[in-house]
C-alpha cells in the first residue's frame, strides 16, 4: 500500500509568487494533517481535516495560507503571496479515524527567495 | 496546554552499544499517546514506537524500547545494539486521546550520532 504522497519534493520560488503544495493521504484514512518544520519553531501543526472538513486551523500563520481538501484523496496547501520566512519543510500526514499513529509523507522543502 | 521537552540536543553512541534518549512532557490529561519518530537525513518522519498512557507495560519494537513513567511524565527511548542506520534526529511526540484535538505535539528533537 502506498504511503502518503506529497508533491513537489522541492520548490524554489521568488517572494510574492503563489505556491501550491499537494498531498494524497493513505487510502482509508479519515484524518489529514499539515505540519511545518523550521529550525526556529520545530514541527508545528498548521491545520487538520476530518472527512475532508477542516477541524482546527489555529496553526495557520496568517491569511496568506489556505488549505483545502476537495475529496478524500487530495489536499492542497497554498501560500499567496509567499515570503522568505515561509521557507520550511512542509509535511502532510494522515491517520485512521480509530486513532493514531499518523503516517507522514516525505515532505516538501520550500525555499522562497 | 501540553508541552514536550527533550533536554538532549545531541547524543553519540558507539556501534553495538546502547543509548537512551530522554523526553518529558506536561499534560493534565489522563489518557493520551506518546510516540518516538525518527527523522534521518532524507527528512522522512518514521514512526519508531508508540505507547498508550493507559498501558502500564512498556512498549518494545525489536531493538527499541521505552521507559514510560506516567507519574513522572517521563518517556525515554532506549536503542540497543545501535547500528549506523540509527543515526538520525529523534522526536518525542504527544497526542491527546480522543476528543477533537488530534494534533501531535513535538519536542525539539535529539540528534543521534552513531560512531563505527
Amino acid at each position: 500500500d502506498a504511503g502518503v504522497i506529497q508533491s513537489p519534493r522541492h520548490e524554489v520560488t521568488e517572494m510574492g509568487q503563489e505556491v501550491t503544495l499537494r498531498c494524497k493521504p493513505i487510502s482509508g484514512h479519515d484524518y489529514l494533517f499539515w505540519y511545518r518544520q523550521t529550525m526556529m519553531r520545530g514541527l508545528e501543526l498548521l491545520i487538520y481535516f476530518n472527512n475532508n472538513v477542516p477541524i482546527d486551523d489555529s496553526g495557520m500563520p496568517e491569511d496568506r495560507f489556505s488549505a483545502k481538501m476537495p475529496n478524500a484523496s487530495f489536499s492542497t496547501l497554498k501560500i499567496q503571496p509567499s515570503e522568505p520566512r515561509d521557507s520550511a519543510v512542509y509535511f502532510c500526514a494522515s491517520s485512521r479515524a480509530q486513532g493514531p499513529p499518523q503516517f507522514f509523507g516525505p515532505g516538501t522543502r520550500l525555499t522562497v527567495l | 496546554a501540553q508541552t514536550v521537552t527533550q533536554s538532549q540536543p545531541e547524543m553519540s553512541v558507539q556501534e553495538a552499544e546502547t543509548v537512551t534518549l530522554s523526553c518529558t512532557y506536561d499534560t493534565s490529561e489522563s489518557d493520551y499517546y506518546l510516540f518516538w519518530y525518527k527523522q534521518p537525513p532524507s527528512r522522512q518522519m518514521i514512526l519508531v514506537i508508540r505507547q498508550e498512557a493507559y498501558k502500564q507495560q512498556n512498549a518494545t519494537e525489536n531493538r527499541f524500547s521505552v521507559n514510560f513513567q506516567k507519574a513522572a511524565k517521563s518517556f525515554s527511548l532506549k536503542i540497543s545494539d545501535s547500528q549506523l542506520g540509527d543515526a538520525a534526529m529523534y522526536f518525542c511526540a504527544y497526542q491527546n486521546y480522543g476528543g477533537a484535538t488530534n494534533k501531535l505535539i513535538f519536542g525539539t528533537g535529539t540528534l543521534l550520532a552513531v560512531q563505527p
